[in-house]
Protein backbone atom coordinates (compact mmCIF):
# COMPACT_ATOMS: atom_id res chain seq x y z
CA UNK A 1 0.00 0.00 0.00
CA UNK A 2 1.57 3.40 -0.56
CA UNK A 3 1.22 6.21 2.14
CA UNK A 4 2.98 8.24 5.01
CA UNK A 5 4.25 6.67 7.46
CA UNK A 6 5.06 8.85 10.51
CA UNK A 7 7.00 7.00 14.19
CA UNK A 8 5.94 7.07 16.43
CA UNK A 9 2.62 7.61 17.26
CA UNK A 10 2.73 9.16 20.49
CA UNK A 11 6.01 10.77 22.03
CA UNK A 12 7.31 12.00 25.38
CA UNK A 13 9.95 13.84 26.16
CA UNK A 14 11.69 15.26 29.19
CA UNK A 15 12.75 18.78 28.91
CA UNK A 16 16.43 19.55 27.67
CA UNK A 17 16.25 16.68 25.24
CA UNK A 18 16.31 16.81 21.20
CA UNK A 19 13.72 14.02 19.74
CA UNK A 20 13.39 12.88 15.73
CA UNK A 21 10.03 12.37 15.00
CA UNK A 22 9.66 9.85 11.44
CA UNK A 23 8.56 10.29 8.35
CA UNK A 24 8.32 7.98 5.45
CA UNK A 25 6.53 8.04 2.01
CA UNK A 26 6.63 5.59 -0.60
CA UNK A 27 4.07 7.52 -3.39
CA UNK A 28 7.75 8.41 -5.01
CA UNK A 29 6.88 12.46 -4.19
CA UNK A 30 8.92 14.88 -4.36
CA UNK A 31 8.07 17.73 -1.92
CA UNK A 32 8.07 16.74 1.61
CA UNK A 33 6.35 19.37 4.26
CA UNK A 34 6.07 19.21 8.29
CA UNK A 35 3.13 21.10 9.91
CA UNK A 36 2.24 21.62 13.63
CA UNK A 37 -0.94 21.27 14.96
CA UNK A 38 -2.21 23.34 18.58
CA UNK A 39 -4.86 22.70 19.90
CA UNK A 40 -8.13 24.86 17.83
CA UNK A 41 -5.69 26.09 15.43
CA UNK A 42 -4.94 25.33 12.04
CA UNK A 43 -1.63 23.79 10.70
CA UNK A 44 1.50 26.05 10.86
CA UNK A 45 4.14 25.15 8.59
CA UNK A 46 7.54 24.60 9.85
CA UNK A 47 9.81 22.80 7.18
CA UNK A 48 9.53 22.00 3.52
CA UNK A 49 11.23 20.29 1.15
CA UNK A 50 11.16 20.10 -3.04
CA UNK A 51 14.08 17.93 -3.50
CA UNK A 52 16.75 15.37 -1.78
CA UNK A 53 19.27 17.75 0.12
CA UNK A 54 17.27 20.69 0.18
CA UNK A 55 14.80 22.04 2.01
CA UNK A 56 13.32 25.76 2.95
CA UNK A 57 12.24 27.41 6.39
CA UNK A 58 8.45 27.53 7.21
CA UNK A 59 6.52 30.22 9.49
CA UNK A 60 7.99 28.96 12.97
CA UNK A 61 11.50 26.57 11.96
CA UNK A 62 13.18 28.33 15.22
CA UNK A 63 13.73 25.12 17.82
CA UNK A 64 13.58 22.81 14.48
CA UNK A 65 15.73 20.81 12.67
CA UNK A 66 15.21 18.51 9.29
CA UNK A 67 17.48 16.26 6.89
CA UNK A 68 16.34 15.08 3.47
CA UNK A 69 19.27 12.63 2.73
CA UNK A 70 16.55 10.03 0.64
CA UNK A 71 13.66 11.12 -1.16
CA UNK A 72 11.15 8.94 0.91
CA UNK A 73 12.73 10.05 4.34
CA UNK A 74 11.83 13.59 5.92
CA UNK A 75 12.86 13.57 9.69
CA UNK A 76 12.20 16.06 12.05
CA UNK A 77 14.08 17.05 15.19
CA UNK A 78 12.68 18.77 17.63
CA UNK A 79 15.39 20.33 19.90
CA UNK A 80 15.61 21.49 23.41
CA UNK A 81 15.35 25.47 21.55
CA UNK A 82 11.76 24.69 21.07
CA UNK A 83 10.27 26.43 23.81
CA UNK A 84 7.20 24.74 23.42
CA UNK A 85 7.30 21.70 21.44
CA UNK A 86 4.43 20.02 23.09
CA UNK A 87 1.51 19.51 19.61
CA UNK A 88 0.64 17.61 17.24
CA UNK A 89 2.72 17.04 14.02
CA UNK A 90 1.75 16.14 11.26
CA UNK A 91 4.02 15.15 8.17
CA UNK A 92 2.99 15.51 4.08
CA UNK A 93 4.12 15.03 0.49
CA UNK A 94 3.16 15.40 -2.83
CA UNK A 95 3.91 15.58 -6.41
CA UNK A 96 5.91 17.98 -8.38
CA UNK A 97 4.21 18.74 -11.98
CA UNK A 98 7.09 21.25 -13.75
CA UNK A 99 7.08 24.03 -10.96
CA UNK A 100 4.09 23.39 -9.77
CA UNK A 101 3.39 20.96 -6.69
CA UNK A 102 0.25 19.20 -6.37
CA UNK A 103 -2.37 18.19 -3.51
CA UNK A 104 -0.53 17.56 -0.57
CA UNK A 105 -1.26 13.99 1.38
CA UNK A 106 -0.77 13.89 4.94
CA UNK A 107 0.40 11.10 7.33
CA UNK A 108 -1.18 9.90 10.17
CA UNK A 109 0.48 12.27 13.24
CA UNK A 110 2.75 12.40 16.13
CA UNK A 111 1.76 13.27 19.38
CA UNK A 112 4.22 15.04 21.15
CA UNK A 113 3.86 15.56 24.67
CA UNK A 114 7.35 17.40 26.79
CA UNK A 115 7.19 16.24 30.81
CA UNK B 1 -0.29 38.37 2.77
CA UNK B 2 -2.85 35.00 2.46
CA UNK B 3 -5.03 34.34 4.76
CA UNK B 4 -8.09 31.79 5.25
CA UNK B 5 -10.59 32.47 7.31
CA UNK B 6 -13.07 30.04 9.08
CA UNK B 7 -15.41 31.64 11.07
CA UNK B 8 -17.51 29.12 12.70
CA UNK B 9 -15.54 27.27 15.24
CA UNK B 10 -18.04 24.59 16.19
CA UNK B 11 -21.02 23.67 14.78
CA UNK B 12 -24.01 20.92 15.98
CA UNK B 13 -26.48 19.24 14.06
CA UNK B 14 -28.59 16.44 14.64
CA UNK B 15 -28.47 13.34 11.76
CA UNK B 16 -29.94 14.17 8.34
CA UNK B 17 -29.90 17.92 8.12
CA UNK B 18 -28.01 19.94 5.74
CA UNK B 19 -24.65 21.64 7.18
CA UNK B 20 -22.71 24.45 5.10
CA UNK B 21 -18.95 25.21 6.51
CA UNK B 22 -17.94 28.76 5.39
CA UNK B 23 -14.38 29.58 3.97
CA UNK B 24 -12.81 32.97 3.25
CA UNK B 25 -9.70 33.59 1.80
CA UNK B 26 -7.75 36.63 0.54
CA UNK B 27 -4.46 36.56 -2.04
CA UNK B 28 -2.67 39.09 -4.25
CA UNK B 29 -1.92 35.80 -6.57
CA UNK B 30 -4.23 35.75 -9.56
CA UNK B 31 -3.23 31.58 -9.96
CA UNK B 32 -4.05 29.44 -6.52
CA UNK B 33 -5.72 26.40 -5.47
CA UNK B 34 -8.01 26.09 -2.95
CA UNK B 35 -8.31 22.78 -0.92
CA UNK B 36 -10.64 21.14 1.83
CA UNK B 37 -9.29 18.68 4.44
CA UNK B 38 -11.46 16.79 7.04
CA UNK B 39 -9.62 15.58 10.22
CA UNK B 40 -11.48 12.82 12.01
CA UNK B 41 -10.63 12.06 15.79
CA UNK B 42 -7.81 10.23 14.73
CA UNK B 43 -6.27 12.99 13.51
CA UNK B 44 -5.10 12.82 10.14
CA UNK B 45 -5.87 14.74 7.70
CA UNK B 46 -7.67 13.78 4.43
CA UNK B 47 -7.80 15.33 1.29
CA UNK B 48 -11.61 16.10 0.43
CA UNK B 49 -11.06 18.09 -2.84
CA UNK B 50 -8.72 20.70 -4.52
CA UNK B 51 -10.07 23.77 -6.60
CA UNK B 52 -8.30 26.06 -8.89
CA UNK B 53 -8.32 29.44 -9.08
CA UNK B 54 -9.59 29.45 -12.53
CA UNK B 55 -12.34 27.09 -12.27
CA UNK B 56 -15.63 28.46 -10.58
CA UNK B 57 -17.83 25.53 -11.31
CA UNK B 58 -19.35 23.68 -8.61
CA UNK B 59 -18.46 20.53 -8.00
CA UNK B 60 -20.37 17.52 -6.35
CA UNK B 61 -19.29 14.53 -4.94
CA UNK B 62 -21.94 12.69 -3.67
CA UNK B 63 -23.65 14.36 -0.38
CA UNK B 64 -20.41 16.73 -0.41
CA UNK B 65 -20.79 19.76 -2.76
CA UNK B 66 -18.50 22.83 -2.73
CA UNK B 67 -19.62 26.58 -3.89
CA UNK B 68 -16.78 28.29 -5.36
CA UNK B 69 -17.24 32.45 -5.33
CA UNK B 70 -14.40 34.19 -6.89
CA UNK B 71 -16.10 37.51 -6.67
CA UNK B 72 -16.57 36.99 -2.64
CA UNK B 73 -13.43 34.79 -2.06
CA UNK B 74 -15.38 32.29 -0.74
CA UNK B 75 -14.63 28.47 -0.71
CA UNK B 76 -18.02 27.38 1.12
CA UNK B 77 -18.75 23.15 2.01
CA UNK B 78 -21.55 21.81 2.24
CA UNK B 79 -22.67 18.59 3.51
CA UNK B 80 -26.16 17.27 2.30
CA UNK B 81 -28.30 14.88 4.92
CA UNK B 82 -25.02 14.74 7.42
CA UNK B 83 -24.18 11.61 9.63
CA UNK B 84 -22.78 10.88 12.48
CA UNK B 85 -19.73 10.01 10.37
CA UNK B 86 -19.30 13.38 9.12
CA UNK B 87 -17.98 14.34 12.82
CA UNK B 88 -14.58 15.77 12.38
CA UNK B 89 -12.42 19.13 11.93
CA UNK B 90 -12.50 20.39 9.09
CA UNK B 91 -9.71 22.67 7.38
CA UNK B 92 -10.25 25.25 4.38
CA UNK B 93 -6.64 25.91 2.77
CA UNK B 94 -4.88 27.81 0.38
CA UNK B 95 -1.99 27.64 -1.47
CA UNK B 96 -0.12 29.74 -4.00
CA UNK B 97 0.47 29.08 -7.62
CA UNK B 98 4.70 27.80 -7.17
CA UNK B 99 6.90 30.63 -7.97
CA UNK B 100 9.22 32.98 -5.25
CA UNK B 101 6.84 31.97 -2.17
CA UNK B 102 7.32 27.98 -2.64
CA UNK B 103 4.34 26.15 -1.96
CA UNK B 104 2.95 26.33 1.95
CA UNK B 105 -0.20 25.23 2.23
CA UNK B 106 -2.26 28.36 4.68
CA UNK B 107 -4.62 26.75 7.14
CA UNK B 108 -7.92 28.55 8.12
CA UNK B 109 -8.40 27.25 11.74
CA UNK B 110 -10.77 24.85 11.17
CA UNK B 111 -14.37 24.43 11.71
CA UNK B 112 -15.36 20.92 14.77
CA UNK B 113 -18.76 19.56 13.08
CA UNK B 114 -20.74 17.32 15.45
CA UNK B 115 -23.54 15.22 13.97
CA UNK B 116 -25.51 13.96 16.65
CA UNK B 117 -28.21 10.58 16.15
Amino acid sequence: DGGITQSPKYLFRKEGQNVTLSCEQNLNHDAMYWYRQDPGQGLRLIYYSQIVNDFQKGDIAEGYSVSREKKESFPLTVTSAQKNPTAFYLCASSSKIGRRTDTQYFGPGTRLTVL
Amino acid sequence: AQKVTQAQTEISVVEKEDVTLDCVYETRDTTYYLFWYKQPPSGELVFLIRRNSFDEQNEISGRYSWNFQKSTSSFNFTITASQVVDSAVYFCALSEREGQAGTALIFGKGTTLSVSS
